[in-house]
């Protein structure tokens, strides 16, 4: 399984864009990367997913290189709700692994 | 996602004892998960089931176990439960090639 590297933190303020960088260098041909979101005691819930160039939907746009080895999930103008952990998969939606994530905190 | 139920939410037990958690969902899927997170970490899978009756071993399946009966429900068991299985669990389904929907979790402590 390809591991995923991320920052383990992130500050930002509201209204600015945040870009959460993840590599994956052992990427395998058949993997989809995929960002979830997490709040407090709650369960993990799907951004968005894709496998090479950019993918845009209503929350997130997700840029991958051509290589393939990094992954950057871009939010537009944050506000104060999207403070969460946001977690990088790697894997064929088989069989996929969370890190540590990245614990994003937006202030006013 | 409420079309993933876990329950109970929150349970406290005594070590020693058995404990049934439990995850219905109404998604139709095929594909169902066990995790569980401890503080300030990711989500470790213990057990996932592609179908009925088919069950696979996860990172950390030592000390439990899953029952797959019915494609809806999908159980973990903690046969004796001991203290460092204190943790949140999550239960999670998809559809083939599709991404997972999460539980709200059950907060398990066990004393």
């Amino acid at each position: 399984l390809a591991k995923t590297t991320q920052p383990i933190s992130m500050d930002s303020y509201e209204g600015q864009e945040v870009n959460i960088t993840c590599s994956h260098n052992n990427i395998a041909t058949n993997d989809y990367i995929t960002w979830y979101q997490q709040f407090p005691s709650q369960g993990p819930r799907f951004i968005i997913q894709g496998y090479k160039t950019k993918v845009t939907n209503e929350v997130a746009s997700l840029f991958i290189p051509a290589d393939r080895k990094s992954s950057t999930l871009s939010l537009p103008r944050v506000s104060l709700s999207d403070t969460a952990v946001y977690y990088c998969l790697v894997g064929d939606n088989n069989d996929m692994r969370f890190g540590a994530g990245t614990r994003l905190t937006v202030k006013p | 996602d409420a079309d993933v139920t876990q329950t109970p939410r929150n349970r406290i037990t005594k070590t020693g004892k058995r404990i049934m958690l439990e995850c219905s969902q109404t998604k139709g899927h095929d594909r169902m998960y066990w995790y569980r997170q401890d503080p300030g970490l990711g989500l470790r899978l213990i057990y996932y089931s592609f179908d009925v009756k088919d069950i696979n071993k996860g990172e950390i399946s030592d000390g439990y176990s899953v029952s797959r009966q019915a494609q809806a429900k999908f159980s973990l068991s903690l046969e004796s439960a001991i203290p460092n299985q204190t943790a949140l669990y999550f239960c999670a389904t998809r559809a083939e090639n599709q991404p997972q929907h999460f539980g709200d979790g059950t907060r398990l402590s066990i004393l």
